[in-house]
């Protein structure tokens, strides 16, 4: 069974920020927080991931909870392109960890 | 810099049938995963080839197998098909380390349908 909780499906303006929760209450120390997406026809992709501090890239940033036990994928300023459905996972220290995908948030973006 | 590649794009089969699916990791990755993905759903692990051994497993039955070669290219093999078997077949790709920074690579698929 998947280890976090997201929300079915989420909508925001365009050119608006964005922001994606995730719940993980069960993250163990060693578990980092990645967040995918994938658009329509195509894999999933790497959006960004980190382990306890607030985290920033090209695409996005990863806000995680003090406890851990949660965390917020933020678009800055959502585009159309960004209309997909994002993933937040954890990934743990061992080399043959399986990952593990819930049914993610599916994110449209209105004009 | 190719990424992950997948053959073939779209394939149709019938009850009973067997199907091949290809995949060439990212250059520098060792390690392969599959997932199948259903209509709406997330990936859903499949299995993981590592050093040319299945390393991992999801709870897919023994119909579904792999091979991974010196190349670390990979192969899935479902045998018997079923209609349930009808996905999104996704390979992903990655180095193997012990860290949880490890990203995965995906490919875009290979859609399967089975009639």
């Amino acid at each position: 069974d998947a280890k976090t909780t997201q929300p079915n499906s989420m909508e925001s303006n365009e050119e608006e920020p964005v922001h994606l929760p995730c719940n993980h209450s069960t993250i163990s120390g060693t578990d980092y927080i990645h967040w995918y997406r994938q658009l329509p026809s195509q894999g999933p992709e790497y959006v960004i991931h980190g382990l306890t501090s607030n985290v920033n890239n090209r695409m996005a940033s990863l806000a995680i909870a003090e406890d851990r036990k949660s965390s917020t994928l933020i678009l800055h300023r959502a585009t159309l392109r960004d209309a997909a459905v994002y993933y937040c996972i954890l990934r743990g220290y061992d080399r043959d960890d399986k990952i593990i995908f819930g049914k993610g948030t599916r994110l449209h973006i209105l004009p | 810099d190719a990424g992950v590649t997948q053959s073939p794009t779209h394939l149709i089969k019938t009850r009973g049938q067997q199907v091949t699916l290809r995949c060439s990791p990212k250059s520098g990755h060792d390690t392969v995963s599959w997932y199948q993905q259903a209509l709406g759903q997330g990936p859903q692990f499949i299995f993981q080839y590592y050093e040319e051994e299945e390393r991992q497993r999801g709870n897919f039955p023994d119909r579904f197998s792999g091979h991974q070669f010196p190349n670390y290219s990979s192969e899935l093999n479902v045998n018997a098909l079923l209609l349930g078997d009808s996905a999104l077949y996704l390979c992903a790709s990655n180095l193997d380390r012990a860290t949880g920074a490890n990203v995965l690579t995906f490919g875009a698929g290979s859609r399967l349908t089975v009639l």
